[in-house]
């Protein structure tokens, strides 16, 4: 089991481009999460999706930012245009879902985004 | 709002030393499962232990073992013979099983050093 995968692990970016999150979840998990880390917030849920459909996206801080999940495998959260405020380590995590709510997420190694 | 409180930003503990983690949470649900995760300097997310609230006998694994307490709606994390490699910061989780949510909200984590 290769684990949740994202890329990339760094990205430093200029205020005002685009920047792209990349996730691949576990095979076989239909739930799927994107987190953000900050000093200031701690981990907050931006959205996440439920056999690829959006189920709460009540985190996103704005318009700025969107996430899609084209199929089973693949996620992607997108921020355009970026700000240096945005600057923090991005999570995606998957897990089983459906009943099973006590199985736990598991996370990818985080994307650190800088945007200077 | 569901939300955890972890009120030790910052805790030490000698090798081979226990030391407990305190985490309260406030909810109006009955049904809910909480969880510890360990985040390292390598910044990954690890799953230490979970519990189930209507189970009312304590989660151990191995080193690790839980206090809960429903009524007071605590949560802490015992953890024995520290080791070295315990050095982290851990966050206490709690989700709720209603309406379909998946949402685990976050504490804001405590960090634990170990020490030789």
């Amino acid at each position: 089991d290769a684990g949740v995968i994202q890329s990339p692990r760094h990205e430093v970016t200029e205020m005002g481009q685009e920047v792209t999150l990349r996730c691949k979840p576990i095979s076989g998990h239909n739930s799927l999460f994107w987190y953000r880390q900050t000093m200031m917030r701690g981990l907050e849920l931006l959205i996440y999706f439920n056999n690829n459909v959006p189920i709460d996206d009540s985190g996103m801080p704005e318009d700025r930012f969107s996430a899609k999940m084209p199929n089973a495998s693949f996620s992607t959260l997108k921020i355009q245009p970026s700000e240096p405020r945005d600057s923090a380590v991005y999570f995606c995590a998957s897990r089983t879902g459906g009943g099973s709510y006590n199985s736990p997420l598991h996370f990818g190694n985080g994307t650190r985004l800088t945007v200077t | 709002a569901q939300t955890v409180t972890q009120s030790q930003p910052e805790m030490s503990v000698q090798e081979a030393e226990t030391v407990t983690l305190s985490c309260t949470y406030d909810t109006s649900e009955n049904n809910y499962y909480l969880f510890w995760y360990k985040q390292p300097p390598s910044r990954q997310m690890i799953l230490v232990i979970r519990q189930e609230a209507y189970k009312q006998q304590n989660a151990t694994e191995n080193r690790f073992s839980v206090n809960f307490q429903k009524a007071a709606k605590s949560f802490s994390l015992k953890i024995s013979d520290s080791q070295l490699g315990d050095t982290a910061m851990y966050f206490c989780a709690f989700m709720k099983h209603k309406g379909g949510s998946e949402k685990l909200v976050f504490g804001k984590g405590t960090k634990l050093t170990v020490n030789p």
